[in-house]
């Protein structure tokens, strides 16, 4: 089993629609990370957490917002999905500053 | 401001024809470089992290090399199972937990 679980791991939605992606890991870390994988535009962070009661603003958090349920549970949603939010998203995890970063399969969201 | 650089965008090789791969960096305060292999569709998978000047890294033909501007990721006699994007990226300046990626390099290998 993935040490990082990403679902929905395909999602089609409408112009408009809600959408939370989730994701959760096994690896006991305390940081967690949302990014998005553009082509050309190279993997860029959304929202990261250091642990539950901790969240920041990454690069582009515009249209996004996040939930640290729990050390092991980080969500993204979409409140209100447009087209250019179309794109291939990975929750990573590490632990402490300075660590290697582990990420998820992705998920991949199409926005029509 | 932080910055990776991965050259070349694209590299072909035919299988056994060994080469390398360079990250250009330019961050405050190296806190570690990380080297990645992605598969198309697929989350970037770990291969290496290095943290200072000099120090080296292998696994299987891949060796990865660290100076004060600059990584390389040698691949010795590849095999087609090595073609893949190879992500490089370093820790952010300051506490911000961001890691800044490169562009990555597509290395394809032909038998």
């Amino acid at each position: 089993d993935a040490d990082v679980t990403q679902t929905p791991r395909n999602r089609i939605t409408k112009t408009g629609k809600r959408i939370m992606l989730e994701c959760s890991q096994t690896k006991g870390h305390d940081r967690m990370y949302w990014y998005r994988q553009d082509p050309g535009l190279g993997l860029r962070l959304i929202y990261y957490s250091f642990d539950v009661k901790d969240i920041n603003k990454g690069e582009i958090s515009d249209g996004y917002s996040v939930s640290r349920q729990a050390q092991a549970k980080f969500s993204l949603s979409l409140e209100s999905a447009i087209p250019n939010q179309t794109a291939l998203y990975f929750c990573a995890t590490s632990q402490g500053p300075g660590n290697t970063i582990y990420f998820g399969e992705g998920s991949w969201l199409t926005v029509v | 401001e932080d910055q990776v650089t991965q050259s070349p965008e694209a590299l072909r090789l035919q299988e056994g024809e060994s080469s390398s791969l360079n990250c250009s960096y330019t961050v405050s305060g190296l806190r570690g470089l990380f080297w990645y292999r992605q598969d198309p569709g697929k989350g970037p998978e770990f291969l290496f992290t290095l943290y200072s000047a000099g120090e080296e890294k292998e696994k299987e033909r891949l060796k990865a090399t660290l100076t004060k501007k600059e990584s390389f990721l040698h691949i010795t006699a590849p095999k087609p199972e090595d073609s893949a994007t190879y992500l490089c990226a370093v820790h952010g300046s300051g506490n911000t937990g961001k890691l800044i990626f490169g562009q990555g390099t597509t290395l394809q290998v032909k038998p």
